[in-house]
């Protein structure tokens, strides 16, 4: 596609339910990232994934978060017993590298959960 | 750990005025880059300008330049000529040599007035 994609655009869900927020990167890139975003604050890192294999998963607040990439391309960001806390945008973001000095990341337009 | 620091909440500018906004970091470390990414009310986040800092010379980008000084870790966007459509969020970024996350300040909101 022309850009990164994430479904859906925004989601309302009731705490302690599940939700599941997909990326599609931009095609070919190989690395995909994750971010939330808080109101009234910069995205936080959550999540990166070189190809299929999540290289550095340190951002992720606690167990309730997971994020799959089986193929190398699409990702899931899957949020187990969501509480309220969990509120936020939730940014994907792509790059065809990893690292060097030409490196760019091509952000989504996020989506926006609300859990109430 | 690196953090990254936008003491100015919001900035407000004339159409056609140049206006700066500014960025300060910390880190321990001598080679990293330095990015601006602003974020309209559509959400998505678009790369303004970059910064290795290796460089000694500031990043231009049409009528966008940095001032990079590295030894005050400070790291400050200049638009020159600003447009309705500069309006936006922006945020600075820092993102260590060789690795992959950027670790973001909280925004400054700026406001373009006719």
């Amino acid at each position: 596609g022309a850009g990164v994609s994430q479904t859906p655009s925004n989601k309302v869900t009731e705490k302690g339910k599940y939700v599941e927020l997909r990326c599609d990167p931009i095609s070919g890139h190989t690395a995909l990232y994750w971010y939330r975003q808080s109101l009234g604050q910069g995205p936080e890192f959550l999540i990166y994934f070189q190809g299929t294999g999540a290289a550095d998963d340190s951002g992720l607040p606690n167990d309730r978060f997971f994020a799959v990439r089986p193929e190398g391309s699409v990702s899931t960001l899957k949020i187990q017993r969501t509480e309220r806390g969990d509120s936020a945008v939730y940014l994907c973001a792509s790059s065809s590298e990893t690292g060097g000095v030409q490196e760019t990341q091509y952000f989504g337009p996020g989506t926006r959960l609300l859990v109430l | 750990a690196q953090t990254v620091t936008q003491s100015q909440p919001e900035m407000s500018v004339q159409e056609a005025e140049t206006v700066t906004l500014s960025c300060t970091y910390d880190t321990s470390e001598s080679d990293y880059y330095l990015f601006w990414y602003k974020q309209p009310p559509s959400r998505q986040m678009i790369l303004v300008i970059r910064q290795e800092a290796y460089k000694q010379q500031n990043a231009t980008e049409n009528r966008f330049s940095v001032n990079f000084q590295k030894a005050a870790k400070s790291f400050s966007l200049k638009i020159s000529d600003s447009q309705l459509g500069d309006a936006a969020m922006y945020f600075c970024a820092y993102r260590r040599y060789n690795t992959d996350k950027l670790i973001f300040g909280t925004g400054t909101r700026l406001q373009v007035f006719p």
